[in-house]
C-alpha cells in the first residue's frame, strides 16, 4: 500500500502564477479531502469528494481556488491567480467511507510558498 | 461556529516523563479522535473515540472521551524521542460524516534524551 501521493512536496511561485497540487489517493478509497494547514487557522477542510463527485466545497476560500477529481485515482487542487496568503501545507486525504469509523490516510503534503 | 481549543501548545519534557494533553469544545461532540503528525508528514490517526465516558489504549498512548462530551485528553506514558510531532484533537458534533470534522490546533511535542 503506496499511502496517499501528493505532488509536488514543495512549489515555491510568485504571486499571480498559477499553481496546481496533485494528488493520488489510495485505491479503493471512494472518498478524497483537501485540507490546508497553516499556524494561524491549523488544519481547515477545502472540500471533499465522493466517487469522484465534489460533495462540498464551501471550505474553498475564493473563487481563485478550484479542485477537480477526474477520475477515482487522481485530483488536483488549483489556485489562479495565487497570492502570498495562500502560503500553506496542503493535505490531501483519503478514507474508504466518508463515516467517521473510517480513518482519514493522510498524504505527506505539498508546501506551498507564493512570493 | 464550532471550536476545538486544545492545550498546551507546546511541551518541553525529558524522556521518560509522561505527558498529558487535552481538548475542550464549545459544543457536545459525537467522536473524538487523536492524531499524531510527525516532521515532514501528514496527520496519522492514534485513537478514537466514540463513546462518552469512553477509555482506549494504544501502546504507551491513553484517551478518554470526557462524560460531558466538550472535551478530551490524551496521555503518553514514559515518553521516548520519537514521540516528537504534533499532536491533533479532532471531533465532531453533528452527522457521521468526515466532512463535519474540525482540528484542534495542535500540542507540539519536544522530548529531550
Amino acid at each position: 500500500d503506496a499511502g496517499v501521493i501528493q505532488s509536488p512536496r514543495h512549489e515555491v511561485t510568485e504571486m499571480g502564477q498559477e499553481v496546481t497540487l496533485r494528488c493520488k489517493p489510495i485505491s479503493g478509497h471512494d472518498y478524497l479531502f483537501w485540507y490546508r494547514q497553516t499556524m494561524m487557522r491549523g488544519l481547515e477542510l477545502l472540500i471533499y469528494f465522493n466517487n469522484n463527485v465534489p460533495i462540498d466545497d464551501s471550505g474553498m476560500p475564493e473563487d481563485r481556488f478550484s479542485a477537480k477529481m477526474p477520475n477515482a485515482s487522481f485530483s488536483t487542487l488549483k489556485i489562479q491567480p495565487s497570492e502570498p496568503r495562500d502560503s500553506a501545507v496542503y493535505f490531501c486525504a483519503s478514507s474508504l467511507t466518508g463515516f467517521l469509523r473510517s480513518p482519514l490516510h493522510f498524504g505527506n503534503g505539498t508546501r506551498l510558498t507564493v512570493t | 461556529g464550532q471550536q476545538l481549543n486544545q492545550s498546551p501548545q507546546s511541551m518541553f519534557i525529558q524522556e521518560g516523563e509522561d505527558v498529558s494533553m487535552n481538548c475542550t469544545s464549545s459544543s457536545i461532540f459525537n467522536t473524538w479522535l487523536w492524531y499524531k503528525q510527525d516532521p515532514g508528514e501528514g496527520p496519522v490517526l492514534l485513537i478514537a473515540l466514540y463513546k462518552a465516558g469512553e477509555l482506549t489504549s494504544n501502546g504507551r498512548l491513553t484517551a478518554q472521551f470526557g462524560i460531558t462530551r466538550k472535551d478530551s485528553f490524551l496521555n503518553i506514558s514514559a515518553s521516548i524521542p520519537s514521540d516528537v510531532g504534533i499532536y491533533f484533537c479532532a471531533g465532531q458534533s453533528r452527522g457521521g460524516s468526515q466532512g463535519n470534522l474540525i482540528f484542534g490546533k495542535g500540542t507540539k511535542l519536544s522530548v529531550k534524551p
